[in-house]
């Protein structure tokens, strides 16, 4: 059984460049959400995707968009980025009828110059 | 908008102690769920509690949730260098859209000195 995985896991840009992170779910999860962890902070909810739509979304704003694939894979997407947007972005994938906690990836850790 | 307080923020203890890492919101949860994190990892899950009052115990940790599913604490005891790591508690709900989210507090960054 394979975790969550996450890519890439440091990304370096500059302000107003857009980027896509990308994550596979574990295996057997068809729910994916996203979070956004600025240092020394715990994670924001961003959105959560469930059969290829969004079913729930944080106090983030529309430059932050999502998809979800088929094999439950997903991306994240950030438009004219801004400096605050530095952060780490984790993925987290669990089954819709399962009461257990979310499993996480790794995270992408993006640096906006 | 739902807040989780977490405190203390930052704690440093000698191997051996005990401690208590508390978690509290105005909001009502469905449920609770503690995560540890390391650095450069994502959390893991360490619990969930569900019902107001519960008690769970995991090894050297005791978590409970509060009888109003409004706040929580974890203990640990005696406690280990191998226990070092970022604490975090997260409330359960759920958004219009029926997706359930985590509402996360700030962490509590635990130091466990040999």
């Amino acid at each position: 059984e394979t975790g969550v995985t996450q890519s890439p896991t440091h990304l370096i840009k500059t302000r107003g460049q857009q980027v896509t992170l990308r994550c596979s779910s574990q295996s057997g999860h068809n729910t994916v959400s996203w979070y956004q962890q600025a240092l020394g902070q715990g994670p924001q909810f961003i959105f959560q995707y469930y059969r290829e739509e969004e079913n729930g979304r944080g106090n983030f704003p529309p430059r932050f968009s999502g998809l979800q694939f088929p094999n439950y894979s997903s991306e994240l997407n950030v438009n004219a980025l801004e400096l605050d947007d530095s952060a780490l972005y984790l993925c987290a994938s669990s089954h819709t009828n399962s009461n257990l906690g979310y499993t996480f990836g790794s995270g992408t850790r993006l640096t906006v110059v | 908008t739902q807040l989780l307080e977490q405190s203390p923020q930052f704690l440093s203890i000698q191997e051996g102690e005990n401690l208590t890492v508390y978690c509290n919101s105005s909001s009502v949860f469905s449920s609770l769920q503690w995560y540890r994190q390391e650095p450069g990892e994502g959390p893991v899950l360490l619990v969930t509690v569900v019902t107001g009052g519960e008690v769970k115990k995991l090894k050297r940790l005791t978590f409970q949730f509060g009888d109003a599913r409004k706040d929580s604490s974890l203990h640990i005891t005696a406690a280990q260098p191998g226990d070092t790591g970022l604490y975090l508690c997260a409330g359960v709900s759920y958004s219009s859209g029926s997706a359930r989210q985590l509402t996360f507090g700030s962490g509590t960054q635990l130091t466990v000195l040999p």
